[in-house]
């Protein structure tokens, strides 16, 4: 079974500091990893995905995030945030071969003015 | 382009009624979707059709059904509405099967409130 654990359910920083969003992984095959943002009352965006190319994936809007298999962990960082990036962020995994995704519980990122 | 489009925005039943949920995939995609994004229990894969035929089924009663038609696009159904099925539900779409990687493009949800 595969599964994604985020490790903070909230996340405060001020704007134009660093961003790191934690999320962990369970899976018995090479997974497919994303990251996926939400803003109130929109859909679901992809950021960013993971799919055994580079480990260290960039993706919109200045977010990146590297693949440690030693570690389990696919997290999110951004160098400098925006007040733009205040979402909910969700780290999302899949099997190969199987299109269902399963997500994590979600990281709501505030940013402090 | 468009993006996926669902309909309609809010709904709002009783306990016992039925609700019908639709969804409109981008233009190109075979593949739809079902996630049901409920307070305190986050979102979860509810369906999957590709190609007019349900591929794959989350965890959910019976009482939760969909189709796809000739078009692509979808229908949700939930029969015997209870007070839990009260959530955001959001429709994905992507390229078919036989493409190598699927990216899930979402809609922006239907609201349900059961009453």
């Amino acid at each position: 079974a595969q599964s994604v654990t985020q490790l903070d359910s909230h996340v405060s920083v001020s704007e134009g500091t660093p961003v790191l969003l934690r999320c962990n992984y369970s899976s018995s095959y090479s997974p497919s990893l994303f990251w996926y943002v939400q803003h109130p009352n929109k859909g679901l965006q992809l950021l960013l995905k993971y799919t055994s190319a580079a480990t260290l994936v960039k993706g919109i809007n200045g977010f990146e995030a590297e693949f440690k298999k030693s570690e389990t962990s696919f997290h999110l960082t951004k160098p400098s945030a925006h007040m733009s990036d205040a979402a909910e962020y969700f780290c999302v995994v899949r099997l190969f071969g199987n299109e269902k995704l399963t997500f994590g519980t979600g990281t709501r990122l505030t940013i402090i003015p | 382009e468009a993006g996926v489009t669902q309909s309609p925005t809010h709904l709002i039943k009783t306990r016992g009624q039925q609700a019908t949920l639709r969804c409109s995939p981008i233009s190109g995609h075979t593949s739809v979707y079902w996630y049901q994004q409920a307070l305190g229990l986050g979102l979860q894969f509810l369906l999957w059709y590709d190609e007019g035929e349900e591929r794959n089924r989350g965890n959910f009663p019976p009482r939760f059904s969909g189709r796809q038609f000739p078009n692509y696009s979808s229908e949700l159904n939930v029969n015997a509405l209870e007070l839990e099925d009260s959530a955001l539900y959001l429709c994905a779409s992507s390229l078919g099967l036989d493409s190598s990687y699927n990216e899930q493009f979402f809609g922006p949800g239907t609201r349900l409130t059961v009453l």
